[in-house]
């Protein structure tokens, strides 16, 4: 069974900051990868996605991810972070079976505190 | 937009007890997946359904039973309840046509057994 790897389950960082969220996956097969945002209280958001094509993806509210095969990673960046990037961040994985009904394994999550 | 929609929102009941958790996925998707959040928990798969079929299968319990019905909402029946059993239930939905692997969440259940 695939499993995902989270390295950071709690990072404090100041408004204006870099961040970098690690991620690694365990599956030799072709795999999806996502990366979801949990605010308090309420429900995930696709945050960006990777199925095929530019390993560099582009997703909202101006996070980014590469997807780096030979380490099996997928980690998401974001160049200067605000205090409303506060919130619960999951890495999940789904295996590409082609049928897009496969069910996702998530990473622990990493919990980001951004102080102002 | 429209998004999944998920009844009821709170849910409180007693052990041994039964629960049933609605979903209603977006417009369009034919696709429903279940998850479990635990308490400081990552979400856990439990099962998913495509065209009223059940598609994958991840760790929900013998004590749990899901079906979607012919207008692809979905009820998840939860028997004998137990207190860890207490815990978010997200359903999300995504459209299998042209190979879309998004899954789009509702705002889940939380369910509390007492």
């Amino acid at each position: 069974a695939q499993s995902v790897s989270q390295h950071n389950h709690h990072v404090i960082l100041s408004e204006a900051a870099s961040l970098e969220l690690g991620c690694n996956y365990s599956y030799g097969g072709t795999v999806n990868l996502f990366w979801y945002v949990q605010y308090p209280g309420q429900h995930l958001q696709l945050l960006l996605k990777y199925f095929s094509g530019d390993p560099l993806v582009k997703g909202i509210k101006g996070f980014e991810a590469e997807f780096i095969k030979s380490k099996f990673s997928f980690n998401l960046r974001k160049p200067s972070v605000q205090w409303s990037d506060t919130a619960e961040y999951f890495c999940a994985v789904s295996l590409y079976s082609g049928g897009g009904a496969d069910g996702l394994t998530f990473g622990k999550g990493t919990h980001l505190i951004i102080q102002p | 937009a429209a998004g999944v929609i998920q009844s009821p929102r709170h849910l409180i009941k007693e052990k041994r007890e039964t629960a049933t958790l609605k979903c209603y996925p977006i417009p369009r998707h034919d696709t429903v997946y279940w998850y479990q959040q635990g308490p400081g928990q990552d979400p856990q798969f439990l099962i998913s359904f495509y065209e009223k079929m059940q598609s994958d299968k991840g760790s929900i319990p013998d004590r749990f039973s899901a079906q979607q019905f012919s207008d692809y909402h979905s009820e998840l029946n939860m028997s004998s309840l137990e207190l860890g059993d207490s815990a978010l239930y997200f359903c999300a939905s995504s459209l299998a046509e042209g190979s879309s692997y998004e899954q789009y969440f509702g705002p889940g259940t939380r369910l509390t057994v007492t």
